[in-house]
Protein backbone atom coordinates (compact mmCIF):
# COMPACT_ATOMS: atom_id res chain seq x y z
CA UNK A 1 0.00 0.00 0.00
CA UNK A 2 1.03 3.35 0.19
CA UNK A 3 2.45 5.27 2.72
CA UNK A 4 0.64 8.17 4.13
CA UNK A 5 3.12 8.96 6.27
CA UNK A 6 6.56 7.85 8.42
CA UNK A 7 6.41 7.36 11.88
CA UNK A 8 9.70 7.92 12.64
CA UNK A 9 10.73 6.07 15.83
CA UNK A 10 11.81 8.44 18.07
CA UNK A 11 14.65 8.07 21.07
CA UNK A 12 14.96 10.54 24.01
CA UNK A 13 17.72 10.52 26.52
CA UNK A 14 19.02 13.08 28.99
CA UNK A 15 22.26 15.07 28.54
CA UNK A 16 25.17 13.07 29.36
CA UNK A 17 23.62 10.05 28.32
CA UNK A 18 24.99 7.29 26.01
CA UNK A 19 22.58 7.02 22.70
CA UNK A 20 22.02 4.16 20.77
CA UNK A 21 20.09 4.28 17.66
CA UNK A 22 19.22 1.13 15.44
CA UNK A 23 18.93 0.62 11.94
CA UNK A 24 17.77 -2.58 10.13
CA UNK A 25 19.08 -2.90 5.87
CA UNK A 26 17.05 -4.96 3.83
CA UNK A 27 19.69 -5.74 0.80
CA UNK A 28 21.95 -8.18 1.24
CA UNK A 29 24.00 -6.95 -1.48
CA UNK A 30 24.58 -3.37 0.47
CA UNK A 31 28.61 -3.16 1.23
CA UNK A 32 28.74 0.05 2.54
CA UNK A 33 26.65 1.81 5.17
CA UNK A 34 26.75 5.47 6.17
CA UNK A 35 25.06 7.58 9.39
CA UNK A 36 23.56 10.71 8.44
CA UNK A 37 21.99 13.68 11.07
CA UNK A 38 19.70 15.82 9.41
CA UNK A 39 18.81 18.98 11.53
CA UNK A 40 15.23 21.31 11.07
CA UNK A 41 15.98 23.45 8.03
CA UNK A 42 19.29 21.67 6.84
CA UNK A 43 20.29 18.82 4.51
CA UNK A 44 22.08 15.19 6.15
CA UNK A 45 25.15 15.89 7.45
CA UNK A 46 27.56 13.12 7.02
CA UNK A 47 28.56 11.29 10.35
CA UNK A 48 30.55 8.11 10.32
CA UNK A 49 30.64 5.43 7.75
CA UNK A 50 31.83 1.60 7.62
CA UNK A 51 32.53 -0.95 4.92
CA UNK A 52 31.68 -4.60 4.78
CA UNK A 53 34.69 -5.69 5.75
CA UNK A 54 34.80 -4.31 9.33
CA UNK A 55 32.54 -4.61 12.33
CA UNK A 56 33.66 -1.31 14.04
CA UNK A 57 34.94 1.84 12.96
CA UNK A 58 35.07 4.89 16.04
CA UNK A 59 35.06 8.33 15.25
CA UNK A 60 34.96 11.20 17.19
CA UNK A 61 32.13 10.67 20.36
CA UNK A 62 30.24 7.96 17.81
CA UNK A 63 30.97 4.46 16.85
CA UNK A 64 29.02 2.76 14.24
CA UNK A 65 28.66 -1.44 14.56
CA UNK A 66 27.69 -3.52 11.61
CA UNK A 67 26.21 -6.87 12.11
CA UNK A 68 26.31 -8.49 8.21
CA UNK A 69 24.94 -11.90 9.66
CA UNK A 70 21.13 -9.76 10.76
CA UNK A 71 21.54 -7.08 8.12
CA UNK A 72 21.70 -4.90 11.36
CA UNK A 73 23.44 -1.31 12.07
CA UNK A 74 23.75 0.91 14.89
CA UNK A 75 25.08 4.39 15.67
CA UNK A 76 26.49 4.51 19.36
CA UNK A 77 26.83 8.59 20.72
CA UNK A 78 28.44 9.03 23.72
CA UNK A 79 27.82 11.76 26.10
CA UNK A 80 24.81 12.87 24.09
CA UNK A 81 24.51 16.97 23.89
CA UNK A 82 21.39 18.60 23.19
CA UNK A 83 23.69 19.93 20.18
CA UNK A 84 22.98 15.66 18.83
CA UNK A 85 19.28 15.97 18.77
CA UNK A 86 18.29 15.40 14.80
CA UNK A 87 16.55 13.02 12.63
CA UNK A 88 19.37 10.30 12.51
CA UNK A 89 19.31 8.17 9.24
CA UNK A 90 21.04 5.21 8.25
CA UNK A 91 22.23 4.41 4.31
CA UNK A 92 22.86 1.73 2.56
CA UNK A 93 24.95 1.33 -0.76
CA UNK A 94 24.80 -1.44 -2.73
CA UNK A 95 27.51 -3.72 -4.63
CA UNK A 96 25.04 -4.83 -7.38
CA UNK A 97 21.92 -5.90 -7.88
CA UNK A 98 18.95 -3.54 -8.71
CA UNK A 99 20.32 -0.78 -6.47
CA UNK A 100 23.22 -0.86 -7.51
CA UNK A 101 25.12 2.68 -7.24
CA UNK A 102 21.97 4.29 -5.55
CA UNK A 103 22.47 5.09 -1.87
CA UNK A 104 19.05 3.64 0.13
CA UNK A 105 18.14 5.72 3.30
CA UNK A 106 16.01 4.32 6.50
CA UNK A 107 13.05 6.22 7.32
CA UNK A 108 15.23 8.13 10.55
CA UNK A 109 15.10 8.08 13.70
CA UNK A 110 14.46 11.00 15.92
CA UNK A 111 17.13 11.97 18.59
CA UNK A 112 15.52 14.30 21.65
CA UNK A 113 18.32 14.99 23.99
CA UNK A 114 17.10 16.60 27.53
CA UNK A 115 19.38 19.34 29.29
CA UNK B 1 36.24 24.83 1.14
CA UNK B 2 32.87 25.79 0.50
CA UNK B 3 29.99 23.13 0.62
CA UNK B 4 26.87 21.92 -1.42
CA UNK B 5 25.02 25.17 -2.76
CA UNK B 6 21.58 24.89 -4.07
CA UNK B 7 19.70 27.45 -5.27
CA UNK B 8 16.58 28.37 -4.88
CA UNK B 9 16.48 28.22 -1.38
CA UNK B 10 12.76 28.39 -1.44
CA UNK B 11 10.52 28.24 -4.56
CA UNK B 12 6.41 28.13 -5.00
CA UNK B 13 4.92 26.81 -8.28
CA UNK B 14 1.41 26.12 -8.99
CA UNK B 15 0.45 23.29 -10.71
CA UNK B 16 1.29 22.35 -14.94
CA UNK B 17 4.28 25.02 -13.93
CA UNK B 18 7.78 23.43 -14.89
CA UNK B 19 11.03 24.49 -12.43
CA UNK B 20 14.50 24.52 -12.32
CA UNK B 21 16.60 23.67 -9.35
CA UNK B 22 20.28 24.22 -9.98
CA UNK B 23 23.22 22.60 -7.32
CA UNK B 24 27.32 23.59 -7.36
CA UNK B 25 28.92 20.42 -5.70
CA UNK B 26 31.70 20.98 -3.93
CA UNK B 27 35.09 22.01 -5.49
CA UNK B 28 36.89 18.87 -6.98
CA UNK B 29 33.79 16.64 -6.35
CA UNK B 30 32.92 15.26 -9.70
CA UNK B 31 29.57 13.21 -8.53
CA UNK B 32 26.33 15.21 -7.85
CA UNK B 33 22.90 12.99 -7.18
CA UNK B 34 20.03 14.17 -6.35
CA UNK B 35 17.23 13.60 -3.61
CA UNK B 36 13.30 13.71 -3.02
CA UNK B 37 12.72 14.33 0.61
CA UNK B 38 9.22 14.44 1.67
CA UNK B 39 7.82 13.16 5.42
CA UNK B 40 5.49 10.41 3.63
CA UNK B 41 8.28 9.16 1.35
CA UNK B 42 11.46 10.30 4.00
CA UNK B 43 14.54 10.40 1.22
CA UNK B 44 13.93 8.89 -1.98
CA UNK B 45 16.96 8.80 -4.87
CA UNK B 46 16.34 10.71 -7.95
CA UNK B 47 19.35 10.25 -10.38
CA UNK B 48 23.12 10.48 -10.35
CA UNK B 49 25.36 12.30 -12.59
CA UNK B 50 29.18 11.63 -13.30
CA UNK B 51 31.13 13.60 -15.84
CA UNK B 52 28.16 15.16 -17.77
CA UNK B 53 25.99 11.49 -17.96
CA UNK B 54 23.93 9.67 -16.19
CA UNK B 55 24.60 7.33 -14.30
CA UNK B 56 21.97 6.03 -12.33
CA UNK B 57 18.03 6.95 -11.91
CA UNK B 58 15.16 6.33 -9.36
CA UNK B 59 11.71 5.14 -10.01
CA UNK B 60 10.60 8.93 -11.11
CA UNK B 61 8.82 9.49 -13.48
CA UNK B 62 10.12 10.99 -17.22
CA UNK B 63 8.90 14.57 -15.86
CA UNK B 64 11.99 14.68 -13.78
CA UNK B 65 15.14 15.36 -15.57
CA UNK B 66 18.37 16.73 -14.97
CA UNK B 67 21.62 17.58 -16.64
CA UNK B 68 25.67 17.68 -15.59
CA UNK B 69 27.53 20.47 -17.28
CA UNK B 70 31.47 20.58 -17.60
CA UNK B 71 32.09 22.35 -14.32
CA UNK B 72 30.14 19.58 -12.79
CA UNK B 73 27.66 22.02 -11.79
CA UNK B 74 23.89 20.29 -12.27
CA UNK B 75 20.38 21.00 -12.88
CA UNK B 76 17.46 19.04 -12.66
CA UNK B 77 13.91 20.01 -13.84
CA UNK B 78 10.64 18.95 -12.87
CA UNK B 79 7.98 19.71 -15.74
CA UNK B 80 4.09 19.59 -15.18
CA UNK B 81 4.38 19.89 -11.68
CA UNK B 82 1.82 18.33 -9.76
CA UNK B 83 0.64 18.82 -5.89
CA UNK B 84 2.37 15.72 -4.76
CA UNK B 85 5.78 16.70 -6.02
CA UNK B 86 6.03 19.61 -2.98
CA UNK B 87 8.84 18.28 -0.79
CA UNK B 88 12.56 19.29 -0.22
CA UNK B 89 15.07 18.94 -3.03
CA UNK B 90 18.80 17.70 -2.03
CA UNK B 91 21.58 17.76 -4.18
CA UNK B 92 24.61 15.67 -3.03
CA UNK B 93 27.82 15.73 -4.54
CA UNK B 94 30.93 12.79 -4.16
CA UNK B 95 34.56 12.48 -5.18
CA UNK B 96 33.36 9.98 -7.23
CA UNK B 97 30.71 7.01 -7.88
CA UNK B 98 30.20 4.84 -4.87
CA UNK B 99 31.49 7.37 -2.48
CA UNK B 100 30.11 9.05 0.53
CA UNK B 101 27.53 12.08 -0.28
CA UNK B 102 27.66 15.32 1.12
CA UNK B 103 24.66 17.36 1.05
CA UNK B 104 23.68 20.91 0.23
CA UNK B 105 20.54 22.49 2.05
CA UNK B 106 18.01 22.03 -0.06
CA UNK B 107 15.11 23.73 -2.21
CA UNK B 108 12.17 23.47 -0.28
CA UNK B 109 9.06 23.09 -3.45
CA UNK B 110 5.81 24.40 -2.96
CA UNK B 111 3.57 23.28 -5.35
CA UNK B 112 -0.17 24.97 -5.19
Amino acid sequence: GENVGLHLPTLSVQEGDNSIINCAYSNSASDYFIWYKQESGKGPQFIIDIRSNMDKRQGQRVTVLLNKTVKHLSLQIAATQPGDSAVYFCAELAAGGTSYGKLTFGQGTILTVHP
Amino acid sequence: KAGVTQTPRYLIKTRGQQVTLSCSPISGHRSVSWYQQTPGQGLQFLFEYFSETQRNKGNFPGRFSGRQFSNSRSEMNVSTLELGDSALYLCASSLGLQEKLFFGSGTQLSVL
